[in-house]
């Protein structure tokens, strides 16, 4: 079985800071691992995610993620953050069957 | 491809009455998912079908909870009889399951559920 720990449940940041967002994962089998994100009212919306090969992943609207394996970790971060970005982030990993979601972090970025 | 799709988008309904939530899943796609999300427990799956077959229901509440997968195009969430602390916002999700893929979900806009 799989499980998603996101290390924060909050992360307020000021505009155009960098942030970093959390997550480590446990599992048993090989894993796949993603990064949701959902705005206010909408339904979750895939940022990125790691199948295999480079572990360093990268979004269209410059987030990145690194796969850590000997940490176990997927965390997300981006050098400078716009308001836009405020939303909650979910990390999410799958074995290949269903999918287990952390409990979510919500960036709050400030002017 | 119009993404999946949810009805209603809004539903208010009073204790006791039958509530039945509808999703269409994205055409091709072999799994569906059904999610409740609330501000006390976040994101929570309720069940999962591979191929129309529920392969997943440890999720689900209790027995007022069912869900049916009729065919690969359509699914229900029905409720009955509701209870306030039902009120949630519920999400179906589909994916291709393919082997290697890491089978990646498609979320409706939701259902929000409110129990008078």
């Amino acid at each position: 079985a799989q499980s998603v720990t996101q290390l924060d449940s909050q992360v307020p940041v000021f505009e155009e800071a960098p942030v970093e967002l959390r997550c480590n994962y446990s599992s048993s089998v090989s894993v796949y691992l993603f990064w949701y994100v959902q705005y206010p009212n909408q339904g979750l919306q895939l940022l990125l995610k790691y199948l295999s090969g480079s572990t360093l992943v990268e979004s269209i609207n410059g987030f990145e993620a690194e796969f850590n394996k000997s940490q176990t970790s997927f965390h997300l971060r981006k050098p400078s953050v716009h308001i836009s970005a405020t939303a909650e982030y979910y990390c999410a990993v799958s074995g290949g069957g269903d999918m287990r979601f952390g409990a979510g972090t919500r960036l709050t970025v400030k002017p | 491809d119009a993404g999946v799709i949810q009805s209603p988008r809004h539903e208010v309904t009073e204790m006791g009455q039958e509530v039945t939530l509808r999703c269409k899943p994205i055409s091709g796609h072999n799994s569906l998912f059904w999610y409740r999300q609330t501000m006390m427990r976040g994101l929570e799956l309720l069940i999962y079908f591979n191929n129309n077959v529920p392969i997943d229901d440890s999720g689900m509440p209790e027995d007022r909870f069912s869900a049916k997968m009729p065919n690969a195009s359509f699914s229900t969430l029905k409720i009955q009889p509701s209870e306030p602390r039902d009120s949630a916002v519920y999400f179906c999700a589909s994916s291709l399951a393919q082997r290697g893929a890491g089978n990646e979900q498609f979320f409706g806009p939701g259902t929000r559920l409110t129990v008078l």
